[in-house]
C-alpha cells in the first residue's frame, strides 16, 4: 500500500528564517513521483515540484528546494529566508508510475511566518 | 489561460438535501480528477475521468455519489442525499496526457460543502 507521512501538523517561524518541511513516503513500486503542492489562504492547491523515482537530484528553485533521499524514504523541502507570503499549507503527495494516477496525499503541514 | 474552475465555492445545505458541483477543467485536459478533504485528514481520490469515461472510481464513498463528465468537457458531482459526513471541501483537477505516464495535475479552489 501506498501511504504519505507529514508529521510535522504547523509550523510557526519568524520572517527571514530557514524551514524545513518533512515528507516520508512508503511504496513498493519502483517507478512512483512525489508531488508538492502549496494551499495558500485562498484555496487553491499550486503546484510546486514534480519529481520521478530514478531522479534523485536535488533541486532548487529561488528561495526553494527540495531534497530527495530514496535510502530514507523521503522528499523534504526547505523554504530559505522565509516570507510571510510563504504562509500557507504545504501537501506532499505520491503517485504511482502506471495502471493509475491517482495521488495519495499526506495530510499537510501548516506553515506560519511571522513578520 | 484560465485554471481548473469550481462552482460553488460555497454550498450550505441540510442532511438529505441534494447539492451538484460543478468543475470546469483546464481547456484541452483530457483528464479530470475529483478529490476531497475532511476537515484535517488528507486529500482523498474520489475518481477519474479520461475524457468522458470513468477510468477509476475505486475511491467513490458510496452510491450516494454520482459523477458525471458528458461531452469530456465539464464534470458534475452530485451527492444525493447528502449526510453529515459529507462535509468537506472538494477538489477539481486536471492534467493533459492520456498516454502511460503520472501526469502532473492541477487543482482548482474546491467547493467547501457543509450539511448541517
Amino acid at each position: 500500500a501506498q501511504k504519505v507521512t507529514q508529521a510535522q501538523t504547523e509550523i510557526s517561524v519568524v520572517e527571514k528564517e530557514d524551514v524545513t518541511l518533512d515528507c516520508v513516503y512508503e511504496t513498493r513500486d519502483t517507478t512512483y513521483y512525489l508531488f508538492w503542492y502549496k494551499q495558500p489562504p485562498s484555496g487553491e492547491l499550486v503546484f510546486l515540484i514534480r519529481r520521478n523515482s530514478f531522479d534523485e537530484q536535488n533541486e532548487i528553485s529561488g528561495r526553494y528546494s527540495w531534497n530527495f533521499q530514496k535510502s530514507t524514504s523521503s522528499f523534504n523541502f526547505t523554504i530559505t529566508a522565509s516570507q510571510v507570503v510563504d504562509s500557507a499549507v504545504y501537501f506532499c503527495a505520491l503517485s504511482r508510475g502506471s495502471g493509475t494516477y491517482k495521488y495519495i496525499f499526506g495530510t499537510g503541514t501548516r506553515l506560519k511566518v511571522l513578520a | 489561460e484560465a485554471g481548473v474552475t469550481q462552482f460553488p465555492s460555497h454550498s450550505v445545505i441540510e442532511k438529505g438535501q441534494t447539492v451538484t458541483l460543478r468543475c470546469d477543467p483546464i481547456s484541452g485536459h483530457d483528464n479530470l480528477y475529483w478529490y476531497r478533504r475532511v476537515m484535517g485528514k488528507e486529500i482523498k481520490f474520489l475518481l477519474h475521468f479520461v475524457k468522458e469515461s470513468k477510468q477509476d472510481e475505486s475511491g467513490m464513498p458510496n452510491n450516494r455519489f454520482l459523477a458525471e463528465r458528458t461531452g469530456g468537457t465539464y464534470s458534475t458531482l452530485k451527492v444525493q442525499p447528502a449526510e453529515l459526513e459529507d462535509s468537506g471541501v472538494y477538489f477539481c483537477a486536471s492534467s493533459h496526457r492520456t498516454s502511460g505516464v503520472t501526469d502532473t495535475q492541477y487543482f482548482g479552489p474546491g467547493t467547501r460543502l457543509t450539511v448541517l
